[in-house]
């Protein structure tokens, strides 16, 4: 089993503070992505990336930044952290050929205050 | 726009019933997946159904593309089945939209 590995698992923060979501994978996946839970909503995309040092901006990018140093890191970056950005993020990553299946961290629950 | 429609919003069964969610989509996919969800837990991929029907244990999943729907059907319901199950479709190869979920409650 993939294994998906995001740090811390909670945080809180102050609003302008920079907050930095770290996500760790194995098995050598090549696609990694960000999401974001709100209470009671499905996820939302953030940013992914397939390859290493090229990351590409999902359903609602503003006010995130993500990087992607190497093919196991995968780092998800609020500059200036606000209000509205208090939710569950979570990482994920994917296998190829014929299952494509997507594999989950257990999240980061962010609280800004 | 909510491209991925889940219904009901919530369930609650009593244990041994059997269970079927609704998931339809707003634009063609050739991709579905779904997912089961513990409160505060992880996303786990449950069964990966472009088309056609899949069954993994009590779980059963019919999508059918052209009508852009997906249905997931779980049977003889376990208390520990308890939780939201999401659905996800792909029409680009490496975007996943997420459906809000539906929210299963087993009783015993």
């Amino acid at each position: 089993e993939a294994a998906v590995t995001q740090s811390p698992r909670s945080k809180v923060a102050v609003t302008g503070g920079k907050v930095t979501l770290s996500c760790h994978q194995t098995n050598n996946h090549d696609y990694m992505y960000w999401y974001r839970q709100d209470t009671g909503h499905g996820l939302r995309l953030i940013h992914y990336s397939y390859v290493a040092d090229s990351t590409e901006k999902g359903d609602i990018p503003d006010g995130y930044k993500a990087s992607r140093p190497s093919q196991e890191n995968f780092s998800l970056i609020l500059e200036l952290a606000s209000l509205s950005q208090t939710a569950v993020y979570f990482c994920a990553s994917r296998t190829g050929g014929d299952s494509e299946r997507l594999f989950f961290g257990h999240g980061t629950k962010l609280s800004v205050l | 726009e909510q491209q991925v429609q889940q219904s009901p919003a919530s369930l609650v069964l009593q244990e041994a019933e059997n269970a079927e969610l609704q998931c339809s989509f707003s634009i063609f996919t050739n991709q579905v997946q779904w997912f089961y969800q513990r409160p505060g837990g992880r996303l786990v991929s449950l069964l990966y159904n472009p088309s056609g029907t899949k069954q993994s244990g009590r779980l059963t999943s019919t999508t059918v593309i052209k009508e852009r729907r997906s249905s997931l059907h779980i049977s003889s319901s376990q208390i520990t089945d308890s939780g939201t199950y999401l659905c996800a479709m792909e029409p680009n190869y490496n975007v996943l939209y997420f459906g809000s979920g539906t929210k299963l409650t087993v009783e015993p």
